[in-house]
Parts: structure tokens; C-alpha cells; sequence
């Protein structure tokens, strides 16, 4: 699995644009990127995944740089809900899913 | 429709006791995982299930810990003789049918505390 590389702690003012960065620059051609939150004393939760392109869906945007070394997850309109610990995974060719420390964000008024 | 369920929520007990820990995944998932997540850190593999079968155990700690799933449906994750460094979350988490491009779905966890 590739090894990825995330900011500790982020900040974001309620309705403004979360935008989360992960490295990866281990990543291998077939590794899939995924996202998950874990919002306090709750299982990790589903965000995204994409693999070269662009994704998107009602949670959540993920851009992919061409390189494909790193990525960013963008929240349009941060809640206070979305207060969270963020994890950026690569996957492997294995089925496990291994979670690094993430990113703790936290929304504020 | 109902997603992957975990009980109990809590178990507490003391040092060399058994437990059993039990996962409900999404109904018709052939894949099933194992997690464990201690404080302040982010979910460790135990143990993947591909069907009734134990595709991967790699993360098991010790042979105190062991897992089954006999009818490709429910999990049970067993603990022997328990030990106070035990105490964690353990998280349950199914996908459809396996591999780095299925999803996967995660349960509330059960927080066991060994006393």
C-alpha cells in the first residue's frame, strides 16, 4: 500500500470550502485512493474514491493531480458536522485498508 | 437498508477472561473485515473473510485472538485469556465482494475495556 502523508489538524469556518490535502507519492499505477471520516466514537465513514480521474458525489469532491502523487479532498460547504478525522488511503493490490493518523478537522463558527 | 451492526456496544471484563465479539454485516456481502483501533490512533487490520473463509489473517496480534464466520454471514471474533492491552474498539466492516476496488462499510464498533 502506498504510503501517504497528511496535515495533523486543519480549521475551517462553517460554510466555507474544506479543502484536505494527502501525499502519496509511492503510489502505484492500480492503487485506488480512498477517503474516510471518523466522527467522534463512530466507525470510519465512506467519503470518495478515485482511482486517475476526478471524482464527485453529494459529500464530497476529490482532485487527483496528473502525477497522481497526491490528492485533495474538498468539502463545498463545511458544517459543523463535518467535524471529523479525515484518513487518505492508498490502497494495494491487497483488500485490507490501512489508516494512517489523519486529519483532524475541525469546523468552527 | 440496514448496515453493518456490531454487539455489544460495550463489553467490559477482567484480565484472563473470553470474549466474543459479534459483526452483522450488509446482507448479501461476501467480504468481511476485522479492525482494531486504539486511542488517538487510526484502525489496524485484523482479519479479512472472503466468504467463510479467512483470505487474510496477517493482522492478528497472537494466537489468543481468532475469528470465524461460518456461514459466510455473521462473524464472531473470539479473544482468549485477555490482556489490559487488549482494550480497543474493534471495528467490523463488510464490502460486496472483496478486492481494492470495493467499498468498504464499517459498523459502530464494540469498546472493549479489560479490567
Amino acid at each position: 500500500d502506498a504510503k501517504t502523508t497528511q496535515p495533523t489538524s486543519m480549521d475551517c469556518a462553517e460554510g466555507r470550502a474544506a479543502n484536505l490535502p494527502c501525499n502519496h507519492s509511492t503510489i502505484s499505477g492500480n492503487e485506488y485512493v480512498y477517503w474516510y471520516r471518523q466522527i467522534h466514537s463512530q466507525g470510519p465513514q465512506y467519503i470518495i474514491h478515485g482511482l486517475k480521474n476526478n471524482e464527485t458525489n453529494e459529500m464530497a469532491s476529490l482532485i487527483i493531480t496528473e502525477d497522481r502523487k497526491s490528492s485533495t479532498l474538498i468539502l463545498p460547504h463545511a458544517t459543523l458536522r463535518d467535524t471529523a478525522v479525515y484518513y487518505c488511503i492508498g490502497t494495494g493490490t491487497a483488500s485490507k485498508l490501512t489508516f494512517g493518523t489523519g486529519t483532524r478537522l475541525q469546523v468552527t463558527l | 437498508g440496514a448496515g453493518v451492526s456490531q454487539t455489544p456496544s460495550n463489553k467490559v471484563t477482567e484480565k484472563g477472561k473470553y470474549v466474543e465479539l459479534r459483526c452483522d454485516p450488509i446482507s448479501g456481502h461476501t467480504a468481511l473485515y476485522w479492525y482494531r483501533q486504539s486511542l488517538g490512533q487510526g484502525p489496524e487490520f485484523l482479519i479479512y473473510f472472503q466468504g467463510t473463509g479467512a483470505a487474510d489473517d496477517s493482522g492478528l496480534p497472537n494466537d489468543r485472538f481468532f475469528a470465524v464466520r461460518p456461514e459466510g454471514s455473521v462473524s464472531t471474533l473470539k479473544i482468549q485469556r485477555t490482556e489490559r492491552g487488549d482494550s480497543a474498539v474493534y471495528l467490523c466492516a463488510s464490502s460486496e465482494t472483496g478486492g481494492q476496488k470495493d467499498t468498504q462499510y464499517f459498523g459502530p464498533g464494540t469498546r472493549l475495556t479489560v479490567l
